[in-house]
């Protein structure tokens, strides 16, 4: 059974950057699938942040585009999303999915000083 | 951006009822839409995903049907475990991904 998990610091300082990693079980990365990032802030609906392929294809939603980067590590069976220059409006529950159909738990990332 | 809005925003229901949410998107996503059941404080759920596929697992009273930009998900029989947010999403195309804003049914 496919799982993934987050993780990452739940609270990150205002204008600094937001880290996070996806660890997939249960299954390799290594396969063509897509490997995205949805966040949800308190109280809101989804918004879809990006995603990436093994090989490193990347596609990123054009609001965040500036400030997000997407690496996935084969060897570790991970993928990873960097947001820079946060702000309070970062505060969400961060998601990896794999495509649509897995998802992990989500983990709460507070910006806040 | 391929714009999605669901409808209606919130929906009181009763158990046993027949429940149908809307979603359009703002140009032809074939059939490239997935239905979500969130529950609080959890990750959404995939239900129906080619916007009428099955996901293995959900229970038979969920359907979804549509093409192009409009699309419905139906709950024949409503059960005290399906008092949830309902979302759609287009993966038609990234550029980028877009979610509806969500349909919350709640116990009339």
């Amino acid at each position: 059974q496919l799982q993934l998990q987050e993780s990452g610091p739940g609270l990150v300082k205002p204008s600094e950057t937001l880290s996070l990693t996806c660890t997939v079980s249960g299954g390799s990365i290594n396969t063509n699938y897509f490997w995205g990032w949805t966040r949800q802030p308190p109280g809101k609906g989804l918004e879809w942040i990006g995603g990436i392929y093994y090989n490193g294809d990347t596609y990123y939603n054009p609001s965040l585009r500036s400030r997000v980067t997407l690496s996935v590590d084969t060897s570790k069976n991970q993928f990873s999303l960097r947001l820079t220059s946060v702000t309070a409006a970062d505060t969400a529950v961060y998601y990896c999915a794999r495509s649509i159909r897995y998802w992990g738990q989500g983990t709460l990332v507070t910006v806040s000083s | 951006d391929i714009q999605m809005t669901q409808s209606p925003s919130t929906l009181s229901a009763s158990v046993g009822d027949r429940v149908t949410i809307t979603c359009r998107a703002s140009q032809s996503i074939s059939d490239w839409l997935a239905w979500y059941q969130q529950k609080p404080g959890t990750a959404p759920k995939v239900l129906i995903y080619k916007a009428s596929t099955l996901e293995i697992g959900v229970p038979p009273r969920f359907s979804g049907s549509g093409s192009g930009t409009e699309f419905t998900l139906t709950i024949t029989s409503l059960q005290p475990d399906d008092f949830a947010t309902y979302y759609c999403q287009q993966y038609k195309s990234f550029s980028p991904w877009t979610f509806g804003q969500g349909t919350k049914v709640e116990i009339k």
